[in-house]
């Protein structure tokens, strides 16, 4: 059974500091890895979808890194805003022929003002 | 997002009742998606239907029902079978059903189901 998992499970920083946090997911049978941003009240956006090793994207402030080969993705904040507040999801498709996305529980990051 | 339109945003339940939860969209896309979000767990598939008159179960079918009759609404049935069906259910779509795995989804607001 496919596991995604996130970490830290929640995260305060000050407004101006940059972070990142983790998706980790089994190497095998690897086919995407889906990011996307929940603020409160709303429905969640997507990010990112990342599909080969070493790749590298970017949104403004936020950024990504996948590495297949060892099982993980990076999501990076520089310079955090109070409106970054949100909670980060990562998932992955499943085995089988439609590909279910399997999500992790979410990284929850505070900007503090 | 705003071609996805959920409703109502809060419902209740009463015991033994069904009750039905709207998912209707206006961009054309041929795949839906219902998921429920508990606190401390991850989203969970219900039900999802890749095409008109044709639907499969999730993860976590048992105690739901869909149809799918329009491409435009995919409406799910919250059964009194399910026994905890205080939950945050999500609607989705993605662009295209052939290559799921490298599509983003797309999701409407929620509705928020409460046991009375």
């Amino acid at each position: 059974i496919l596991n995604v998992e996130q970490s830290p499970q929640s995260l305060h920083v000050q407004e101006g500091d940059s972070t990142n946090f983790t998706c980790s997911f089994p190497s095998s049978n690897f086919y995407a890895l889906h990011w996307y941003r929940w603020e409160t009240a709303k429905s969640p956006e997507a990010l990112f979808v990342m599909t080969l090793n070493g790749d590298e994207k970017k949104k403004g402030r936020i950024s990504a890194t996948l590495n297949t080969k060892e099982g993980y993705s990076y999501l990076y904040i520089k310079g955090s805003q109070p409106e970054d507040s949100a909670t980060y999801l990562c998932a992955c498709p499943g085995a089988g022929n439609n590909r279910k996305l399997i999500w992790g529980l979410g990284t929850s990051l505070a900007v503090n003002p | 997002d705003g071609g996805i339109t959920q409703s109502p945003k809060y419902l209740f339940r009463k015991e033994g009742q069904n009750v039905t939860l709207s998912c209707e969209q206006n961009l054309n896309h041929d795949a839906m998606y219902w998921y429920r979000q508990d606190p401390g767990q991850g989203l969970r598939l219900i039900y999802y239907s890749q095409i008109v008159n044709d639907f499969q179960k999730g993860d976590i079918a048992e105690g739901y029902s869909v149809s799918r009759e329009k491409k435009e609404s995919f409406p799910l049935t919250v059964t009194s079978a399910q026994k905890n069906p205080t939950a945050f259910y999500l609607c989705a779509i993605i662009i295209n059903p052939t290559i799921i795995s490298n599509q983003p989804q797309h999701f409407g607001d929620g509705t928020r189901l409460s046991i009375l």
